[in-house]
Formats: structure tokens, C-alpha cells, sequence
């Protein structure tokens, strides 16, 4: 079965500082990955995702993450991050090989609260 | 741009009623998903559905749920006798096809007294 773990629930930082974000997953089978995006009382927005080919993928908003097979991991990262960038992100997994519909598996999320 | 709509946003209930959560999925979209998050909890996969028929479903959605395609742009989430557990964030998405991406909407608060 797959699983996603995200290790930080909380990552307080300041703003225009650079930020990691971790996910690693676990799966038997090669997978698709997505970093989601929740700003308060919203829904999930889509940021980035891995469906194959180069390991680091941009996203929307200055994001980026990289893929790393032997890891098990697809981190986020920001260079330099804004007040507006404060939101639950979450990492999710799908099976590459699922049939005809890809259920997403997520992750707890991680708070990213950017300070001033 | 195109996106998946929901309503209501936000619906209180009595436990033991039936709620209907309704969704617009993306027009030209065939892959359609519920998903629900339990505050503080992560996003949880209930439900895909194609060509008219459930794909997929997971452990939660047991006997009291069901969805239902009834015309050509709605998706419907219907619990009939809710229980307080219920209570959560339920979002409707769509893809166009089963391996691409999902597009949320903005969820309905679902609050089950």
C-alpha cells in the first residue's frame, strides 16, 4: 500500500528566507507525485507534479521540488518566500499503474507559516 | 479558466438525515473524485467514478454513501443517515483523464450535529 509522510507539521520562517518542505513516499509500484496547496478556507490548489522525465519539476509561484527514486522523497523548496506564501501544503501520491482512476494518496500536510 | 464549483459551502445537519453535496466538475472532464478531510486530519480518498459507474472506493465509504451522476454536469455525494463522524471537509474533484491531474473545489464544510 502507498503512503506519504511528511514530517514537519509546522515550518515557521521568515520571509524572503528559502524553505524546504519534505514528503517521502512509500510504494511498490512506480508513482506519480503532486505538492497541493490549501490557502485558508479554500480548496486544494495544484502547485507541481512528477509524471515522469526530468526529476526537478517548477511549479506555480516560484516553487519547485525534486523527484529522487532512491530517496523515496520529492521535496518542495522556495529560494526566497512571501507573507502570501503562508498555507497547508500537502504532498500526494498516485499509482502510476492504478487502472482507470488514480486515487490520490496525501499526506498530513505541512503548515508553512512565513513571518516578516 | 475552468473550475470545479461545490455546494453548499458550508451545510449543518441532525444526525440521522440524509445530505446530498453537490458538484460541477470541469466540463470537458470524465474522471471524477470525492475526497474528505476531518478537521486537523489529512485530505482522505473516498470515491472515483467513470463512464457512469464507481471505480474505486475506499474503506470509508461504506453502505451510507453513494454517488450518482444524474445529468450531464452534476456529481453528487449523498450520506443517508449521517453520523457525527461525518463531520468534515468534503471536496468533489475532476480530471480529464484518470492519470492527470486533479482539480479540486473549494469543499463543502459538512457539520453534523
Amino acid at each position: 500500500a502507498q503512503s506519504v509522510t511528511q514530517l514537519d507539521s509546522q515550518v515557521p520562517v521568515f520571509e524572503e528566507a528559502p524553505v524546504e518542505l519534505r514528503c517521502n513516499y512509500s510504494s511498490s509500484v512506480s508513482v506519480y507525485l503532486f505538492w497541493y496547496v490549501q490557502y485558508p478556507n479554500q480548496g486544494l490548489q495544484l502547485l507541481l507534479k512528477y509524471l515522469s522525465g526530468s526529476t526537478l519539476v517548477k511549479g506555480i509561484n516560484g516553487f519547485e521540488a525534486e523527484f529522487n527514486k532512491s530517496q523515496t522523497s520529492f521535496h518542495l523548496r522556495k529560494p526566497s518566500v512571501h507573507i502570501s506564501d503562508t498555507a497547508e501544503y500537502f504532498c500526494a501520491v498516485s499509482d502510476l499503474y492504478g487502472g482507470a482512476t488514480n486515487k490520490l494518496i496525501f499526506g498530513t500536510g505541512t503548515l508553512l507559516a512565513v513571518q516578516p | 479558466e475552468p473550475e470545479v464549483t461545490q455546494t453548499p459551502s458550508h451545510q449543518v445537519t441532525q444526525m440521522g438525515q440524509e445530505v446530498i453535496l453537490r458538484c460541477v466538475p470541469i466540463s470537458n472532464h470524465l474522471y471524477f473524485y470525492w475526497y474528505r478531510q476531518i478537521l486537523g486530519q489529512k485530505v482522505e480518498f473516498l470515491v472515483s467514478f467513470y463512464n457512469n459507474e464507481i471505480s474505486e472506493k475506499s474503506e470509508i465509504f461504506d453502505d451510507q454513501f453513494s454517488v450518482e451522476r444524474p445529468d450531464g454536469s452534476n456529481f453528487t455525494l449523498k450520506i443517508r443517515s449521517t453520523k457525527l463522524e461525518d463531520s468534515a471537509m468534503y471536496f468533489c474533484a475532476s480530471s480529464i483523464a484518470g492519470y492527470n491531474e486533479q482539480f479540486f473545489g473549494p469543499g463543502t464544510r459538512l457539520t453534523v450535529l
